[in-house]
């Protein structure tokens, strides 16, 4: 089974601190996502990669960058947090065939205060 | 603008009834369309993938069905149980370059006992 893990299921931090989300998958999938989930709307991208070294905007990109050295491992980062961050984060990989799923991980609850 | 609604917003039923979850999407030109299931705490898991030329697809006891020319999706639940307790969420995939998915927000489903 495609095994999707995000480093911290829930993490507390403080406005203006750096934050870094780390996603790994074990399926050798080229595409990695990070959406943020937010009550009463549906998932929305903050960043896409496509390969190592390669990411896209998505539709929220304001306030985050992301790192992709490897493969496996796609990282989400919150230069500033602001309290207008606090989100569930969810991280997905797929592979390049545009009709396979996206398999998720279970999320990272951020508060930011 | 592309867009994607579900209907109902929530739903209670009781343990062995039926029901069908609706979804209507403006997303053009259209790819794939796909339900998936989100436990709560956890991650979505995809539960089909449905092409342009194909109306209907099954797992287990969900049914899911497209109608491409009025941009119409149905997921049926059979003989519901209470681990079908979940948000169900809707996800149209556009024909572009790129991996673009518009998320729904999802109908929350509660079966009891």
């Amino acid at each position: 089974d495609v095994k999707v893990t995000q480093s911290s299921r829930y993490l507390v931090k403080r406005t203006g601190e750096k934050v870094f989300l780390e996603c790994v998958q074990d399926m050798d999938h080229e595409n990695m996502f990070w959406y943020r989930q937010d009550p009463g709307l549906g998932l929305r991208l903050i960043y896409f990669s496509y390969d190592v070294k390669m990411k896209e905007k998505g539709d929220i990109p304001e306030g985050y960058s992301v790192s992709r050295e490897k493969k496996e491992r796609f990282s989400l980062i919150l230069e500033s947090a602001s309290t207008n961050q606090t989100s569930m984060y969810l991280c997905a990989s797929s592979g390049r065939d545009r009709g396979q799923p996206q398999h998720f991980g279970d999320g990272t609850r951020l508060s930011i205060l | 603008k592309n867009q994607v609604e579900q209907s109902p917003q929530s739903l209670i039923i009781l343990e062995g009834k039926n029901c069908t979850l609706q979804c209507n999407y403006t997303v053009s030109p259209f790819s794939n369309l796909r339900w998936y299931k989100q436990d709560t705490g956890r991650g979505p898991v995809s539960l089909t993938i449905m092409t342009f030329s194909e109306n209907t697809k099954s797992n287990g006891r969900y049914t899911a069905t497209l109608d491409a020319d009025t941009k119409q999706s149905s997921l049926h639940i059979t003989a519901s149980q209470l681990s079908d307790s979940a948000s169900y969420i809707c996800v149209v995939s556009e024909e572009n370059y790129g991996q673009n998915f518009v998320f729904g927000p999802g109908t929350r489903l509660s079966v009891l006992p």
